[in-house]
């Protein structure tokens, strides 16, 4: 199974400020994806990183707040945008994988905006 | 909108007990169910994947069942142990074969 690793593992913030996040995994893969998790929420897909093209962004997900990186087919990065409270969640990088057929996580990046 | 519902949101349970949770989803248009363990400062990960109507899996003391046609499927530990402790995750998959998550059932097991 894919290892990805995630950096930073967790950050505090302040209003207004952007943030990356970076992820790396060990293997190539064609898709990658960044889910968000806000407090007492379920986990949601922001978008699916392409190498070589556009990501595709999920309905209520914008480019301009959460901008995403795809320079090869192991790393991908993800921009928090001008940053406010309702930001803060914990933000996870996976990829599929088909055989089994099921999503693998990085540890997840914990975002605080104050 | 697709939703997943997951109860109860937390539990406490006494080492050794054992318990169970529940996750609901569409009865339409089923590709797969997923469950994943999702301990704190560490990646979600992936217990079962289960895509026939009736389907049990098990895991040492972690079981699961499905019911596609009426839309849940049971997560089952037996004697439970502090280590258990965690959040456990269902994922519904369609046809679309997008994750649709539910919000987690939060187990604390007590020494």
């Amino acid at each position: 199974s894919a290892v990805i690793s995630q950096k930073p593992s967790r950050d505090i913030c302040q209003r207004g400020t952007s943030l990356t996040i970076q992820c790396q995994v060990d293997s190539q893969v064609t898709m990658m994806f960044w889910y968000r998790q806000q407090p007492g929420q379920s986990l949601t897909l922001i978008a699916t990183a392409n190498q070589g093209s556009e990501a595709t962004y999920e309905s209520g997900f914008v480019i301009d707040k959460f901008p995403i990186s795809r320079p090869n087919l192991t790393f991908s990065t993800l921009t928090v945008s001008n940053m406010s409270p309702e930001d803060s969640s914990i933000y996870l990088c996976s990829v599929e994988e088909w055989v089994p057929g099921e999503l693998f996580f990085g540890e997840g990046s914990r975002l605080t905006v104050l | 909108i697709l939703n997943v519902e997951q109860s109860p949101q937390s539990l406490h349970v006494q080492e050794g007990d054992s318990t169970n949770f529940t996750c609901s989803f569409p009865s339409s248009n089923f590709y797969a169910l997923h469950w994943y363990r999702w301990e704190t400062a560490k990646s979600p990960e992936a217990l079962f994947v289960m895509t026939l109507n009736g389907d049990e899996k098990k895991k040492g003391r972690i079981s699961a069942t499905l019911n596609t046609k009426e839309g849940y499927s049971y997560l089952y530990i037996k004697g439970s142990q502090p280590e258990d402790s965690a959040t456990y995750l269902c994922a519904f998959r369609s046809g679309t074969y997008k994750y649709i998550f539910g919000t987690g059932t939060r187990l604390k097991v007590l020494a």
